[in-house]
């Protein structure tokens, strides 16, 4: 089953911060976080290994919730190079490195 | 991180003819690849796992004597969409699994389009 990410969309000047969510209906090995821009193949940000870990790739980080079976993604003083569609490929116990993806989230940031 | 190429990046072709894309991954051996294709504005959908040296793994749903799948070595899968029909054009992308990063990196897409 898709993981269900939130919100959609979102619109954002340039600086100011956003959350993505990414929630599983199944206990989770890892989560991993991609961004892509039109037209191209998605580009890997992060992956989250263990429950409770943060990373971070410039400004912006994620978290894993093992517990709560959901990471987030957070843009800290977004730039204009962040637009995208973010997803969030969740990988089960029993998925043998496949990665189920969400349903994206695009972002947009302006001037 | 790590390269995987993807040939051709697009195509067009017309109705009943065979289409052959090719995923590479350029600096490290990948035993396992995968096959996304994805529909504007649409999320990735798995199509099937590409084990080198062995069958593919298909996803519910997915034919596979119309999308054949060959992994014959640690860097190279094909994917081969055959007798192809204008309902089987979209945005295929392919992915390699990098076991020392344990990440998926992913080709940089092939568009097809049939006539």
């Amino acid at each position: 089953q898709q993981p269900v990410q939130s919100p959609q969309a979102v619109i954002l000047r340039e600086g100011e911060d956003a959350v993505i969510n990414c929630s599983s209906s199944k206990a989770l090995y890892s989560v991993h976080w991609y961004r892509q821009k039109h037209g191209e193949a998605p580009v890997f940000l992060m992956i989250l290994l263990k429950g409770g870990e943060q990373k971070g790739h410039d400004k912006i980080s994620a978290s894993f919730n093992e517990k709560k079976q959901q990471s987030s993604l957070y843009l800290t003083a977004s730039q204009l190079s962040y637009s995208g569609t973010y997803f969030c490929g969740t990988e089960d116990a029993a998925a043998g490195n496949k990665l189920t993806f969400g349903g994206g989230t695009r972002v947009l940031v302006k001037p | 991180g790590a390269v995987v190429s993807q040939h051709p990046s697009w195509v067009i072709c017309k109705s009943g003819t065979s289409v052959k894309i090719e995923c590479r991954s350029l600096d490290f051996q990948a035993t396992t690849m995968f096959w996304y294709r994805q529909f504007p504005k649409q999320s990735l959908m798995l199509m099937a796992t590409s084990n080198e040296g062995s069958k593919a793994t298909y996803e519910q749903g997915v034919e596979k004597d119309k999308f054949l799948i060959n992994h014959a070595s640690l860097t190279l899968s094909t994917l081969t969409v055959t007798s192809a029909h204008p309902e089987d054009s979209s945005f295929y992308i392919c992915s390699a699994w990098d076991s020392n990063t344990d990440t998926q990196y992913f080709g940089p897409g092939t568009r097809l389009t049939v006539l």
